[in-house]
């Protein structure tokens, strides 16, 4: 079975653009979570969409948006670009919206430079 | 809030030697843990899982136990290979979002 996959795999942009950031869950998942990875830092949450639906959001500002599709895969938008919105954009799903077992598996990333 | 502290690194070891990554947590509730593992260029992957108070996760070698007394998770392996070389992050899991560590990465020499 494929797992999650993300496109693209690399982006380039400049500041003040805007950027749409694909992701399709393993099949059979409902559930998909963005996160951002800085350089040399760990990956902070972002979004998690369940059954379409926003369930938790992560402390960013609101150029950051994302929706869930009928399908289950996801997109991640930013708008007006920083140059501290470089980073590698994770998504990762799982079978389930909540629940403190709940396993997600993450895809190769994105990553994304502002220049 | 939910957060994890992993030792700094960069850690260098020799093939063969033992590999110890301290994890500690600020949590309310009863969180799980894990150990995330990425390797150069790709994304990340789950190394092993704790969900109670008690718990040894393992896998590939590596072991994890979950102890709710030191609010620790720390990661060992008794004997790497070259091919551990990577970053390792210590997560938790409040309900819906994982929170991670900063990081440690791993260099181990031939």
């Amino acid at each position: 079975d494929a797992g999650v996959t993300q496109s693209p795999t690399h982006l380039i942009k400049t500041r003040g653009q805007q950027v749409t950031l694909r992701c399709s869950p393993i099949s059979g998942h409902k559930s998909v979570s963005w996160y951002q990875q800085v350089l040399g830092q760990g990956p902070q949450f972002i979004f998690q969409y369940y059954e379409k639906e926003e369930r938790g959001r992560g402390n960013f500002p609101d150029r950051f948006s994302a929706r869930q599709f009928p399908n289950y895969s996801s997109e991640l938008n930013v708008n007006a670009l920083l140059l501290g919105d470089s980073a590698l954009y994770l998504c990762a799903s799982s079978n389930r919206g909540a629940g403190s077992h709940n396993e997600q598996f993450f895809g190769p990333g994105t990553r994304l430079t502002v220049l | 809030g939910n957060s994890v502290t992993q030792m700094e690194g960069p850690v260098t070891l020799s093939e063969e030697a033992f590999l110890t990554i301290n994890c500690t947590y600020t949590a309310t509730g009863y969180p799980s843990l894990f150990w995330y593992v990425q390797y150069p260029g790709e994304g990340l992957q789950l190394l092993l899982k704790a969900t109670k108070a008690d718990d040894k996760g393992s896998n590939k070698g590596f072991e994890a136990t979950y102890r709710k007394e030191t609010t620790s998770f720390h990661l060992e392996k008794g004997s790497v290979q070259v091919s551990d070389s990577a970053v390792y992050f210590c997560a938790l899991t409040d309900d819906y979002k994982l929170s991670f560590g900063a990081g440690t990465t791993v260099t181990v020499r031939a």
